[in-house]
């Protein structure tokens, strides 16, 4: 079973600033099968970055992500207010189908 | 556009079983699967299962076979998801999602059903 791994478990950031997070796997992990997802308080989660690179519609492209094997990062190259959420990242394997990393928390500093 | 409506909160008590329902609009029913996501209070991301929708084969999380089963009816586009013998520690929101790309994303979700389950 892949096992990913988010660091840091929490990001404490200013708007304007540079968010950098960081998704691990324990197996390698094929590039067109990293996903990352955005959720809010109390919302479904949201569709960011699929094939570890690629804006899911209507993304801002201050979103994006990069890359491969067992290291993929998510960045948000300047934060803007409705920023400030939790992030996970997924892969889809073989079993179990998928897997999601525990999230990252990125709050308002 | 694409939407997944989900029906409604749920309460249980220990041992019953819930039917969790997820009605399709905005595309091609048959022509994508659907997975059910999970999440306890406060906790992650928990993948239970994946369903095609045009012939309903099944992939369960192993952890939950046994427990659930995953259903779809193409004359209303609905998917369902049904969690049996109920303990507390399966309270969470159910979220079905839409499998898009080449299997590999959630592209679409669902609102998110709670299910509570208390004694």
């Amino acid at each position: 079973e892949v096992v990913l791994t988010q660091s840091p478990g929490t990001l404490s950031l200013s708007p304007g600033e540079r968010a950098t997070l960081s998704c691990r796997a324990s197996q390698t992990v094929g590039s067109s099968y990293l996903a990352w997802y955005q959720q809010k308080p109390g919302q479904a989660p949201r569709l960011l970055i699929f094939g570890a690179s690629s804006r899911a519609t209507g993304i801002p492209d201050r979103f994006s992500g990069s890359g491969s094997g067992t290291d993929f990062t998510l960045t948000i190259s300047r934060l803007e207010p409705e920023d400030f959420a939790v992030y996970y990242c997924q892969q889809f394997g073989s079993s179990p189908m998928y897997t999601f990393g525990q999230g990252t928390k990125l709050e308002i500093k | 556009q694409v939407q997944l409506v989900q029906s409604g909160a749920e309460v249980k008590k220990p041992g019953a079983s819930v039917k969790v329902s997820c009605k399709a609009s905005g595309y091609t029913f048959t022509s994508y699967g659907i997975s059910w996501v999970r999440q306890a209070p406060g906790q992650g991301l928990e993948w239970m299962g994946w369903i095609r929708a045009y012939n309903g084969n099944t992939n369960y999380a192993q952890k939950l076979q046994g427990r659930v089963t995953m259903t779809t009816d193409t004359s209303t586009s609905t998917v369902y998801m049904e969690l049996r013998s109920l303990r507390s520690d399966d309270t969470a929101v159910y979220y079905c999602a839409r499998v898009g790309g080449f299997g590999e994303r959630f592209d679409n979700w669902g609102q998110g059903t709670l299910v509570t389950v208390s004694s």
